[in-house]
C-alpha cells in the first residue's frame, strides 16, 4: 500500500531556516500537504500543492515537490519558537474520487531560542 | 465555534465498556473521516463517509463501528473497548476538490 516517510525529530535555532523532508510511495498521488500539530491540539492544514507544481510558497512556508523522485519538503523561513511542533505530510490520490489521506508518522521540530 | 467538534474531549472507561464518540461539523461538506492517533504510528484511518449512505472501512476498523446520523454528524463507536483502544481519536472533514481535510480538537481515550 502507499507509504509516507518523515525523519521524527528536527531541531533548529530560531531565526534560521527549518526544512522538513517526506517521501512518498504512491506515484498517483495527486494533492500532497503539511499539516501541523501543536501540543494538545488537532492538525492546522498549513498548505498543500497538487502533482502538477513543482513550488507553492505562502509567507514564511515554501513546499516543494519533485515528482520524479517522490520528495516533498516544507521550508520555514525565520523560525520562531510559536513553530515547535509536529509537521505531518501527507499524501492522497484521487482514484475512485476517493482523497483520502495517508499520513506519515511526524517530524518534531524544536525550536531552540 | 470550532469547525468541526468533537466530545468528548477527554474520557477514561472501563474495558469491556460500550462508549461513544461524536463528532459535527458546520462546514458543510459531505465527506467525514475518523483517525486514529498513537505516538510514533501517526494517524490511521478506522472509517469514512462520503454521504449519509455511505460508509466504508478504513485501515484499522475492527473493535470498532460508525452512525452517519446526518450530513453534519458522525459517531464512532466501541462495542467492547479493551486497553489497546486507548489513543487520541480525531474526526476530520473534507470536500470533494482534495484541498485538504480539517480536523477537529481531538478525543483523548484511555481505557483502563
Amino acid at each position: 500500500g502507499e507509504d509516507v516517510e518523515q525523519s521524527l525529530f528536527l531541531s533548529v535555532r530560531e531565526g534560521d531556516s527549518s526544512v522538513i523532508n517526506c517521501t512518498y510511495t504512491d506515484s498517483s498521488s495527486t494533492y500532497l500537504y503539511w499539516y501541523k500539530q501543536e501540543p494538545g491540539a488537532g492538525l492546522q492544514l498549513l498548505t498543500y500543492i497538487f502533482s502538477n507544481m513543482d513550488m507553492k510558497q505562502d509567507q514564511r512556508l515554501t513546499v516543494l515537490l519533485n515528482k520524479k523522485d517522490k520528495h516533498l519538503s516544507l521550508r520555514i523561513a525565520d523560525t520562531q519558537t510559536g513553530d515547535s511542533a509536529i509537521y505531518f505530510c501527507a499524501e492522497t490520490a484521487s482514484g475512485a474520487g476517493s482523497y483520502q489521506l495517508t499520513f506519515g508518522k511526524g517530524t518534531k521540530l524544536s525550536v531552540i531560542p | 465555534d470550532a469547525d468541526v467538534t468533537q466530545t468528548p474531549r477527554n474520557r477514561i472507561t472501563k474495558t469491556g465498556k460500550r462508549i461513544m464518540l461524536e463528532c459535527s461539523q458546520t462546514k458543510g461538506h459531505d465527506r467525514m473521516y475518523w483517525y486514529r492517533q498513537d505516538p510514533g504510528l501517526g494517524l490511521r484511518l478506522i472509517y469514512y463517509s462520503f454521504d449519509v449512505k455511505d460508509i466504508n472501512k478504513g485501515e484499522i476498523s475492527d473493535g470498532y463501528s460508525v452512525s452517519r446520523q446526518a450530513q453534519a454528524k458522525f459517531s464512532l463507536s466501541l462495542e467492547s473497548a479493551i486497553p489497546n483502544q486507548t489513543a487520541l481519536y480525531f474526526c476530520a472533514t473534507s470536500d470533494f476538490g482534495g484541498k485538504g481535510a480539517f480536523f477537529g480538537q481531538g478525543t483523548r481515550l484511555t481505557v483502563v
